[in-house]
């Protein structure tokens, strides 16, 4: 079964500076997919974004990338630029198969505040 | 096109008791996933729903039970609280196609506490 570890349980970063978040990965499959999802304090997952095992360039989506080192099983999040509007939970989570159904396995999380 | 919904925000009951959450799906999605969310931990896959089967379930007793109606709107059925059961719980829709990953569209949750 794949597993997402996230060792980070908040950080602290002012406002206009860059951030990582930290996510490694555990799973036999050869073919996978990784995600990045933001959990404000409403409690609705918002899908940030997506690296395919199979993908040779890492994915950008705005201020967002990800630093996905595959030897190292690592898929870390950039955020350039952070936001006051960035301070949330932030979730990483792998695809995985189960009994036909493609379900999401998340990590524990990473709480980012944004000091001003 | 409308988002997923959730109904209600928040549900406060106590041990013993029997509770029904309604998630209805994003227009065109035809899969219904439901996660629970203990606090400070991330969610956990329950169950998931397709053309209103049950096509797959995580590690959570039968008292967690569920049903996916013919507009795939859905329902999360759970019986006899227990205090755990305490947690924010998600749904998500999907369009489900052969191949492929099926993008997961949450909804803004309800928030369960058992006293």
């Amino acid at each position: 079964a794949q597993k997402i570890t996230q060792t980070q349980p908040g950080m602290f970063v002012q406002e206009k500076e860059a951030v990582t978040l930290d996510c490694t990965y555990d799973t036999s499959d050869q073919s996978y997919g990784l995600f990045w999802y933001k959990q404000p304090s409403s409690g609705e997952m918002i899908f940030l974004i997506y690296q395919g095992s199979y993908d040779e360039q890492n994915a950008t989506e705005g201020r967002y990338s990800l630093n996905f080192q595959k030897a190292r099983k690592s898929a870390n999040l950039v955020i350039s630029a952070s936001q006051l509007g960035d301070s949330a939970m932030y979730f990483c989570a792998m695809r995985e198969i189960l009994q036909g159904a493609q379900k999401l396995v998340f990590g524990q999380g990473t709480r980012l505040t944004i000091n001003p | 096109e409308t988002g997923v919904t959730q109904s209600p925000t928040h549900l406060i009951k106590t041990r013993g008791q029997q509770v029904t959450l309604r998630c209805s799906s994003q227009s065109g999605h035809n899969t219904v996933s439901w996660y629970q969310q203990a606090l400070g931990q991330g969610p956990q896959f329950i169950f998931q729903y397709y053309r209103e089967e049950e096509n797959g379930r995580g590690n959570f007793p039968p008292r967690f039970s569920g049903l996916q109606f013919p507009n795939y709107s859905s329902e999360l059925n759970v019986n006899a609280l227990e205090l755990d059961d305490s947690a924010l719980y998600l749904c998500a829709s999907s369009l489900s196609l052969a191949g492929g990953y099926n993008e997961q569209f949450f909804g803004p949750g309800t928030r369960l506490t058992v006293l």
